[in-house]
């Protein structure tokens, strides 16, 4: 079955970039994403990445996809104490029309002071 | 006032006891989800809706039941709690006007405690 991987932890100091990684196994997927989920509050949608692109720039925020590697990463430049949270890479796909996500485990990234 | 609400947002119970939590969205969306989320486990589906008559089962069904009564709600009933269903659940809604069409939008979840 599909599977989607992200390391668990990841600490930077504040001004830093972060990068979190996440690969996944599903060559079919559509569109892949990363939701930001601060404490106490549920998953809010930060970007998504289309399967055929390989780089997404929004601010802060870059997303690079390795479709041969299925390998996916988003990069926060200048990192802030706000950034802190669990951070989930998601693969979609359309199977049979089904609308599912497919969420890894979560990175929680600390930033210090 | 936010696109998906749920209700209670915390809730304590005891074994067997049955409970429900809701959901409610205002985005217009015709998919609607339900996830638990444990720590180190990540989320996992529980059920999942397309339409009012369209009900599916997620990677981890036994034990939930739920109940579209409307396009807009999405309820989630535990039948006979046990303390391995104490959890983070979160609703989640889709539509396929979205850009992209499988983007889902979260709940603020429910924190659920069986005793």
């Amino acid at each position: 079955g599909e599977d989607v991987e992200q390391s668990l932890f990841l600490s930077v100091r504040e001004g830093d970039s972060s990068v979190i990684n996440c690969t996944y196994t599903d060559s079919s997927s559509t569109y892949l994403y990363w939701y930001k989920q601060e404490p106490g509050a549920g998953l809010q949608l930060l970007t998504y990445i289309f399967s055929n692109m390989d780089m997404k720039q929004d601010q802060r925020l870059t997303v690079l996809l390795n479709k041969k590697d299925k390998h996916l990463s988003l990069r926060i430049a200048d990192t802030q104490t706000g950034d802190s949270a669990i951070y989930f890479c998601a693969e979609g796909n359309r199977r049979a029309g089904s609308y599912q996500l497919t969420f890894g485990k979560g990175t929680k990234l600390s930033v210090i002071p | 006032d936010a696109d998906v609400t749920q209700t209670p947002r915390n809730r304590i119970t005891k074994t067997g006891k049955r409970i429900m939590l809701e959901c409610s969205q205002t985005k217009g969306h015709d998919r609607m989800y339900w996830y638990r989320q444990d720590p180190g486990l990540g989320l996992r589906l529980i059920y999942y809706s397309f339409d009012v008559k369209d009900i599916n089962k997620g990677e981890i069904s036994d034990g939930y039941s739920v109940s579209r009564q409307a396009q807009a709600k999405f309820s989630l009933s535990l039948e006979s709690a046990i303390p391995n269903q104490t959890a983070l659940y979160f609703c989640a809604t889709g539509g396929y006007r979205e850009a992209p069409m499988d983007t889902q939008y979260f709940g603020p979840g429910t924190r659920l405690t069986v005793l």
